[in-house]
């Protein structure tokens, strides 16, 4: 199992704000490791959504938003919309494994 | 535009081997590290191997380590994955990807190319 822990599912209708979860330990968040995010497509490669916590690569658009706090991160997803039925993993390093992590993912389905 | 193209999936034997390799376009690859990450079917990703922009870094998943070699030809703009003792837990969707930061832990996925299908069974 992950050393970082997301909700299996979280859902919105369109338009509304949703946020996910990423919870760590203290050889990971905790110790202060940058958090990325990724969007996965049906039947696609995942796609770099946010990096080093907060930021947006080029083309990522600012409904999506991430930060950071203790051992936990989230993402959020502003103004829902049909296309960002996806799944959703974070990533960051675990100094105990001196290696790095996948979340276990959450799907996110639009009413 | 980045572009990486991986190759050399297929069918392999338990206890066997396969050679993977990914080439890059649209950036200058020898000044970025490079990575390989796994999906096995229904799961979600799993980081495999890391290695630096000038190949003195490497960097391993500990499931992988012993068994799986990194290494990359900067002059063929290309990264490998040389995956020895295959087990069926291998069989996985493989990832080639264009790592974003400067260095290790700061490492992630800034691209990643659209993979290729590794099945281990006899």
């Amino acid at each position: 199992q992950s050393v970082l822990t997301q909700p299996p599912s979280v859902s919105g209708a369109p338009g509304q704000r949703v946020t996910i979860s990423c919870t760590g330990i203290t050889s990971t968040i905790g110790a202060g490791y940058d958090v990325h995010w990724y969007q996965q497509l049906p039947g696609t490669a995942p796609k770099l959504l946010i990096y080093g916590d907060t930021n947006r690569p080029s083309g990522v658009p600012d409904r999506f938003s991430g930060s950071k706090s203790g051992t936990s991160a989230s993402l959020a997803i502003t103004g829902l919309q049909a296309e960002d039925e996806a799944d959703y993993y974070c990533q960051s390093y675990d100094s105990s494994l001196s290696g790095y992590v996948f979340g276990t993912g959450t799907k996110v389905t639009v009413l | 535009e980045v572009q990486l193209l991986e190759s050399g999936g297929g069918l392999g034997q338990p206890g066997g081997s396969l050679r993977l390799s990914c080439a890059a376009s649209g950036f200058t690859f020898s000044s970025y590290a490079m990575s390989w990450a796994r999906q096995a079917p229904g799961k979600g990703p799993e980081w495999v191997s890391t290695i630096s922009d000038d190949g003195v870094g490497t960097y391993y998943a500990d499931s992988m380590k012993g068994r799986f070699t990194i290494s990359r030809d900067n002059s063929k703009n290309t990264v490998y994955l040389q995956m020895n003792s295959l087990r069926a837990e291998d069989t996985a969707v493989y990832y080639c990807a264009k790592a974003g930061g400067l260095h290790t832990p700061n490492y992630y996925m800034h691209v990643w190319g659209k993979g290729t299908t590794v099945t281990v069974s006899s």
